[in-house]
């Protein structure tokens, strides 16, 4: 069974700090990772996911199978990166479990 | 469409009674998932269709809880004995086809109250 893991549940950072959202996975197979967004009153929606590579708004994401880890990171936070964000993870047989999500303030 | 479509947004119901939740997802979308969304618990996988087959039905609670999906379109969830402990958001979601290469469209979800 595939287990994501965001030990985090708020994150609170100031405009312009650097700022990371952890994300462990368990999974016996081959993963594919993505981070999903959420701003307030909108849809749940793709962020980024690890086999594109890409810098979307700022934020990239790694993953390290060594650590199983797919940590967000973005190296200047701006207000409106304030949202919930959640990991997600799509196994083998196009399950996609999402972890219990990051709640991150970008304070001014 | 222009996008996944929830009904009813909001929907306020006695404990005890059945509720039934409708998603229309994006037209030629071949792949549909249901979620929970309780608080502090994050997004709780409940059902996946492919077409009108659901392959993994592993995540539904209990046998209260059924889905179906048909002509590869609508589909509807349907809560038997409403309990309080069902009251969350549950959202939908359809992609072109199952996969990495087709990210998922969220509907804005059904707010479910038992009380």
């Amino acid at each position: 069974a595939q287990r994501v893991t965001q030990p985090e549940k708020l994150l609170s950072v100031f405009k312009g700090a650097p700022v990371e959202l952890k994300c462990n996975y368990s999974y016996s197979g081959s993963p594919e990772l993505f981070w999903y967004v959420q701003y307030s009153r909108q849809r749940l929606q793709l962020l980024l996911r690890h086999i594109s590579r890409e810098s979307i708004k700022g934020f990239t994401a790694d993953l390290n199978k060594g650590e199983t880890s797919f940590h967000l990171k973005k190296p200047f936070a701006q207000e409106e990166d304030s949202a919930m964000y959640y990991c997600a993870l799509l196994s083998n047989d196009y399950k996609l479990s999402f972890g219990a999500g990051t709640t991150v303030t970008v304070r001014a | 469409g222009a996008g996944v479509s929830q009904s009813p947004s909001n929907k306020v119901t006695e404990k005890g009674k059945d509720v039934e939740l409708r998603c229309d997802p994006i037209s030629g979308h071949t792949a549909l998932y249901w979620y929970r969304q309780s608080l502090g618990q994050g997004l709780e996988f409940l059902i996946y269709f492919q077409g009108n087959s659901a392959p993994d039905k592993s995540g539904l609670p209990s046998d209260r809880f059924s889905a179906e999906r048909t002509g590869g379109s609508v589909s509807t969830l349907t809560i038997q004995r409403t309990q309080q402990e069902d009251s969350a958001v549950y959202l939908c979601a359809s992609s072109l086809e199952s996969g990495s290469d087709s990210p998922l469209h969220f509907g804005n979800g059904t707010r479910l109250t038992v009380t």
